[in-house]
């Protein structure tokens, strides 16, 4: 079956460690995403890839690392810059690129929480 | 002000209602325009994209209105299963490089 995989579901981490959120998606997709969800909150941003090799800050990079080495992959690093990392945090994957009318395709999530 | 705005509610209505939700956005040159529903603790899902002519997909209808810079979601004949969150989402680009979700609408059906 096509679609978005994220690893893992709950993620536990002690203050001062890094951790890295796997994304996966076999759609064929160009762009991909990575948002954060607070309790209560919309969606923000994290940051973007709309190609292999390329990536670009959103609203809330700061304490965040991604990479695209491959199409089908855009891990996300939350390093321990990040202040207040515990939240919801959603991968997304969208078609061509230069489409903007393609919706985004979301996958599972992964709660990661800050001991 | 805000890019994309939506009151959060909650909408609380029983079995059967008609309930709409609005949603502004504050940039005119927009493109392109999603409705997503997302269920508690869940990954978003979309509902509906929303198109010039307004569109419909069974007991939802999606309407725009560029004028006004507004968006429109009716929900006919709620059901239990509708309560969720439905969140607006815009985007103000020629490309997929970044869309921007309003915080969403929470709605609760009742029996």
């Amino acid at each position: 079956d096509g679609g978005i995989t994220q690893s893992p579901k709950y993620l536990f981490r002690k203050e001062g460690q890094n951790v890295t959120l796997s994304c996966e998606q076999n759609l064929n997709h160009d762009a991909m995403y990575w948002y954060r969800q607070d309790p209560g909150q919309g969606l923000r941003l994290i940051y973007y890839s709309q190609i292999v090799n390329d990536f670009q800050k959103g609203d809330i990079a700061e304490g965040y690392s991604v990479s695209r080495e491959k199409k089908e992959s855009f891990p996300l690093t939350v390093t321990s810059a990040q202040k207040n990392p515990t939240a919801f945090y959603l991968c997304a994957s969208s078609g061509l690129a230069s489409n903007s009318y393609n919706e985004q395709f979301f996958g599972p999530g992964t709660r990661l929480t800050v001991l | 002000r805000k890019e994309v705005e939506q009151d959060p509610g909650p909408f609380n209505v029983p079995e059967g209602a008609t309930v709409a939700f609005n949603c502004t956005y504050s940039n005119s040159a927009s493109q392109s325009f999603f409705w997503y529903r997302q269920d508690c603790r869940k990954e978003p899902k979309l509902l509906m994209s929303v198109y010039s002519s307004g569109n419909e997909d069974g007991r939802f209808t999606a309407q725009l209105n560029r004028a006004s810079q507004y968006i429109s979601l009716l929900i006919r004949d709620s059901k239990l299963s509708d309560s969720a969150t439905y969140l607006c989402v815009v985007n103000p680009y020629s490309s997929a490089s970044k869309i921007i979700f309003g915080s969403g609408t929470r709605l609760s059906i009742r029996p």
